[in-house]
């Protein structure tokens, strides 16, 4: 059964810092990962996709990695902003199951 | 640009009642997928539905049917409610023939069982 953590569950930081989200899967055998923003009370928005034969995605001050081997994917944001704050999520689909497992959630903050 | 549409946004019951939550996509996804969604627990796959006239259960069906009404349409529902069940359901569609395109999600019905 795929299970997936994200570490730290909350995180808090003073706007203009770098920071990285982490998340971790037990089945390397996946189709992609997604990262996910989730703003309260609203539905998931996709930041960032990364197919199984891709080591990175990038989209404005969002950076994704994947390293299949070792079961881990981290979320990089640049420069954050109070804008950011929201809780952030890890998905893996397996092209097996037909089905995308999540994880937790990390909520961020960002201190004006 | 609607994508996702569910509905009702917001739903409250007593124990033992019935009812169907409505998702509609009008991307022409093939598939579509419902999740409940519990505070520290991420989102879990109730049933999904990988093609119009199929459906699979997930990680979580019992207490739950679905119907995958045609192409665009597919339904949640609960028959006999628990409190247990009170959670944020969300609906989401995807074409997973394609790798490299995300699930879209809807905004998520609000149910609370009393």
């Amino acid at each position: 059964k795929q299970e997936v953590t994200q570490i730290p569950a909350a995180l808090s930081v003073p706007e203009g810092e770098n920071l990285v989200l982490n998340c971790s899967f037990t089945d390397s055998a996946i189709y992609n990962l997604q990262w996910f923003r989730q703003d309260p009370g609203k539905g998931l928005t996709s930041l960032l996709l990364i197919q199984s034969s891709q080591r990175e995605q990038t989209s404005g001050r969002l950076n994704a990695s994947l390293d299949k081997s070792s079961g881990r994917s981290t979320l990089y944001i640049a420069a954050s902003q109070p804008g950011d704050s929201a809780t952030y999520l890890c998905a893996v689909f397996r092209a097996s199951a037909r089905q995308l497992t999540f994880g937790s959630g990390t909520q961020l903050t960002v201190l004006p | 640009n609607a994508g996702v549409t569910q509905t009702p946004k917001f739903q409250v019951l007593k124990t033992g009642q019935s009812m169907t939550l409505q998702c509609a996509q009008d991307m022409n996804h093939n598939s579509m997928y419902w999740y409940r969604q519990d505070p520290g627990m991420g989102l879990r796959l109730i049933y999904y539905s990988a093609s119009e006239g199929t459906t699979d259960k997930g990680e979580v069906p019992n207490g739950y049917n679905v119907s995958r009404l045609n192409k665009r349409e597919f339904s949640l529902r609960l028959e006999s409610a628990a409190p247990s069940q009170t959670s944020v359901y969300f609906c989401a569609s995807s074409d997973p023939s394609r790798s490299n395109q995300p699930q879209h999600f809807g905004d998520g019905t609000r149910l609370s069982i009393l």
